[in-house]
């Protein structure tokens, strides 16, 4: 089984630190993926990453920056965290072509 | 218009009845269609992912895919309250690797 852990399950920050967000996945799988979801407005992809030092911007970046040094491992970084990235993270990794496998999810709130 | 769109529901059927989740796309180079199921406080977890035309068959679930009309669907028979989610539909452009979801549909099945 594919196996996706996120770092933490619960994180509370205050406005204006540098917070990172770790996730390691076990299935030797070239892509990675960081969304956030809130209520009504399901999952919005952050970045993905297709490879190791690839990274490419989803649809709402902006706030986030993204790291992928080791195949295994995708970090998001918040570097300046403020009240409206108060939110669930969640990270995913896929083979090529194939569906994506979640992690467990970090509840984010910055207060 | 949204690169996957979904009815929010919330779909109420009874126990035993076939649910019918509906999901259109914009993408006419989409390839790769998935199904996840997301229980309250929890990750997505797939159900299905389907790739061509047609129908796909997988004990209670049944997704079927048309790629002229652009979208997919998802059958439930016999549904049971332990189906009570939101059903995500995700799609994934070909030769990309970037996967867009849709808001998700929420079901209650009535006892």
């Amino acid at each position: 089984d594919v196996k996706v852990t996120q770092s933490s399950r619960y994180l509370v920050k205050r406005t204006g630190e540098k917070v990172f967000l770790e996730c390691v996945q076990d299935m030797d799988h070239e892509n990675m993926f960081w969304y956030r979801q809130d209520p009504g407005l399901g999952l919005r992809l952050i970045y993905f990453s297709y490879d190791v030092k690839m990274k490419e911007k989803g649809d709402i970046p902006e706030g986030y920056s993204v790291s992928r040094e080791k195949k295994e491992r995708f970090s998001l970084i918040l570097e300046s965290a403020s009240t409206n990235q108060t939110s669930m993270y969640l990270c995913a990794s896929s083979g090529s072509n194939s569906p994506l496998h979640f992690g467990n999810g970090t509840r984010l709130t910055v207060t | 218009q949204k690169e996957v769109e979904q009815n929010s529901g919330p779909l109420s059927v009874p126990e035993g009845a076939i649910a019918s989740l509906n999901c259109t796309y914009s993408d006419r180079g989409s390839q790769s269609f998935f199904w996840y199921r997301q229980y309250s406080g929890k990750s997505p977890e797939l159900i299905m992912s389907i790739y061509s035309n047609g129908d796909k068959e997988d004990g209670r679930f049944t997704a079927q895919l048309n790629k002229a009309s652009q979208y997919v669907s998802l059958l439930i028979r016999d549904s049971q309250p332990s189906d009570s989610a939101t059903y995500l539909c995700a799609v994934r452009v070909g030769g990309y690797q970037k996967v867009t979801f849709g808001t998700g549909t929420k079901l209650q099945v009535i006892p």
